[in-house]
């Protein structure tokens, strides 16, 4: 079993509508969860980091995480063309010396 | 600041051509990985340092071997490059220490690599 899963896509979603990106993980011990955004043939960059139960805001972009449940979503509110990539979940190990990458999900805004 | 920094940004070796990747962070960090990305595969970690002076074997370790020369750089060696290893390495790096600091991983512009 993958440590962390992603549905790969495609995610297609209208400019303004709100896209809903979701992640399952394996191991109950994680700590920290990330999402990272990768346009294509760029490197990832970081959109959000969330360390406990609940969610997090920040502008259009909401991570909610669910350790019970081993699950970690992001939301992007207001969605625009620029917001068409692959997106990334990561999530360390319990150590917090190793991370595990979904394989990313492909988004694209359409104007 | 730079951030990460990788050399060289494109490679084309034949099978059994050695060479070192390069990867320097002027963020003061202490810890640094080396991750291949592959289609259909995500982001796969090859081996990390926690810290100057270690490393660790990650997912996928084979073929590979890596050096902390200093806090800031940290290095990737393929001794008998094979086309299975026909690949984009990126270098990351993070404050992350056991019991402290933050975990977030900055990541380099990558290396790709064609080995035919």
């Amino acid at each position: 079993q993958k440590e962390v899963e992603q549905n790969s896509g495609p995610l297609s979603v209208p400019e303004g509508a709100i896209a809903s990106l979701n992640c399952t993980y394996s191991d109950r011990v994680s700590q920290s969860f990330f999402w990272y955004r990768q346009y294509s043939g760029k490197s990832p960059e970081l959109i959000m980091s969330i360390y406990s139960n609940g969610d997090k805001e920040d502008g259009r972009f909401t991570a909610q995480l669910n350790k019970a449940s081993q699950y970690v979503s992001l939301l992007i509110r207001d969605s625009q063309p620029s917001d068409s990539a692959t997106y990334l979940c990561a999530v360390s190990g319990n150590t917090g010396n190793q991370f595990y990458f979904g394989t990313g999900t492909s988004l694209t805004v359409i104007p | 600041n730079a951030g990460v920094t990788q050399t060289p940004k494109f490679q084309v070796l034949k099978t059994g051509q050695s060479m070192t990747l390069q990867c320097a962070q002027d963020m003061n960090h202490n810890s640094m990985y080396w991750y291949r990305q592959d289609p259909g595969m995500g982001l796969r970690l090859i081996y990390y340092s926690a810290s100057e002076g270690t490393t660790d074997k990650g997912e996928v370790p084979n073929g590979y071997n890596v050096s902390r020369l200093n806090k800031r750089e940290f290095s990737l060696r393929l001794e008998s490059a094979a086309p299975s290893q026909t690949s984009v390495y990126f270098c990351a790096s993070s404050e992350a220490l056991r019991g402290g600091g933050t975990d977030t991983q900055y990541f380099g512009p990558g290396t790709r690599l064609t080995v035919l």
